[in-house]
């Protein structure tokens, strides 16, 4: 079974601050996507990464493909209020149709 | 506005009650979905359906009925639900049923059941 785990589940900080957040698996995808959801809210696609070693720039969010395909993750710089949500990759796993996903992580940036 | 429009936004039934949610897309897409997400659980995919067949039934109770009658509107049908059902329920659309396409999602019906 295909397991995404995303850890910290939880994380609160003050504006300002740089924070990773990580999304790791022991099994190989062939791409890995992002996504954002905030309060009330569907979630809604920040990137995809495809490649292995691949990096992704979205304003102040970085996001990191790992080397090997089985881990990823997301810093974000000088985080802002605005940056507050659930956090979740899902993984394509060759040969199967289904998204794997993580089950998030909850980021609040306090004022 | 993601171009899914998911009503109610909020729902509260008995178990003994039939009620449904309505989702519907205007981006022409030939892919829409059902998710259930509970908190601290990863999405969980319901029903998948493409150019309204059913392709995907991920053993869902039957208590959960799925109606696609076009490619723009997906249907959920509750009846006889169990208090571990309460969760977010999330429609979404794609242009295709691969996995590399993007997921659009509507902002979701909380559902939760007595």
């Amino acid at each position: 079974t295909q397991l995404l785990e995303q850890s910290p589940q939880f994380l609160s900080i003050q504006e300002g601050e740089n924070l990773t957040v990580y999304c790791n698996s022991s099994s190989v995808f062939s791409s890995l996507q992002w996504y954002r959801q905030e309060p009330g809210e569907g979630p809604v696609l920040l990137v995809t990464v495809v490649t292995g070693g691949e990096v992704k720039k979205l304003k102040r969010l970085t996001f990191q493909f790992g080397d090997a395909r089985k881990d990823s993750s997301l810093h974000i710089t000088a985080a802002q209020p605005g940056d507050t949500g659930l956090y979740l990759c899902a993984g394509e796993w060759d040969s199967n149709y289904q998204l794997i996903w993580g089950a998030g992580t909850k980021l609040i940036i306090k004022p | 506005e993601t171009g899914v429009t998911q009503t109610p936004r909020h729902l509260v039934m008995g178990m003994t009650n039939k009620k449904s949610l309505k989702c519907e897309q205007h981006l022409g897409h030939n892919a829409m979905y059902w998710y259930k997400q509970s908190a601290k659980k990863p999405l969980e995919l319901m029903f998948v359906y493409s150019l309204e067949e059913r392709v995907e039934n991920n053993s869902v109770p039957s208590r959960f009925s799925p109606e696609c009658p076009n490619s723009s509107h997906l249907f959920l049908h509750l009846h006889t639900l169990q208090p571990e059902d309460s969760a977010l329920y999330l429609c979404a659309s794609s242009k295709g049923q691969t996995t590399n396409e993007k997921l659009f999602f509507g902002s979701g019906t909380q559902l939760s059941v007595l």
